[in-house]
């Protein structure tokens, strides 16, 4: 079963805007990770973000995390036609879990961004 | 080097089939993975080796059989395969499942083909 969610499930922007992309999961979790995957093929890892932070950046990405409201975010500024893939979010659980849980990262649903030139 | 390697790159098999995947990765990683994805759907864990010991099968079903015979190396072994295992399978590896704040490091992945 995927533990997150995320929506929109597809975005659509102009070149130069901002794109902003939410993940909602479902039980605790060590850290939150964000992936992009262009036309199907490999997974490229972007930023991971853990359990104690509430906020990291990485060049134009901005990641937020509440761990209140189980949810992140990941914030694409200045939008480039080359951003055009799919973004996922995955979880990996909280190490408190026990050990069957070690090396579970658990992806969400995705969303298909779209930046035209 | 900071690739996975995955071979081959698309593979087209009868249900009778029998072949294999691999995977190969020289960054001294300790985790390895193999994930399956469907058309338009998020990736989904099948197996985990840690230490080239398997440490998770998520309940997937026999015809497909990991192998992992060293540390820089996966195999994905496929035997009587179903149209609805069509998919891409990726591998991945990580510095170490117990180690929290690394990411994972993906191949391209194999686009398999039943036929």
């Amino acid at each position: 079963s995927q533990q997150g969610e995320e929506d929109p499930q597809a975005l659509s922007i102009q070149e130069g805007e901002n794109a902003t992309m939410n993940c909602s999961y479902k039980t605790s979790i060590n850290n939150l990770q964000w992936y992009r995957q262009n036309s199907g093929r490999g997974l490229v890892h972007l930023i991971l973000i853990r359990s104690n932070e509430r906020e990291k950046h990485s060049g134009r990405l901005r990641v937020t995390l509440d761990t209140s409201k189980k949810s992140s975010s990941l914030l694409i500024t200045a939008s480039r036609a080359a951003d055009t893939a799919s973004y996922f979010c995955a979880t990996h659980p909280d190490l408190g879990a026990g050990g069957t849980s070690y090396g579970k990262l658990t992806f969400g649903q995705g969303t298909i961004l779209t930046v035209h030139p | 080097d900071t690739e996975v390697t995955q071979t081959p790159k698309h593979l087209v098999m009868g249900m009778t089939n029998k072949k294999s995947l691999k995977c190969e990765q020289h960054m001294g990683h300790r985790a390895m993975y193999w994930y399956k994805q469907k058309a338009k759907k998020p990736p989904e864990l099948m197996f985990v080796y840690s230490y080239e010991k398997l440490s998770i099968n998520e309940s997937v079903p026999s015809r497909f059989s990991p192998e992992c015979p060293n540390s820089s190396l996966l195999n994905l072994h496929l035997h009587a395969l179903q149209p609805e295992d069509s998919a891409l399978y990726l591998c991945a590896s990580s510095q170490d499942k117990f180690l929290e704040g690394f990411g994972y490091t993906f191949g391209s992945g194999t686009r398999l083909t039943v036929v």
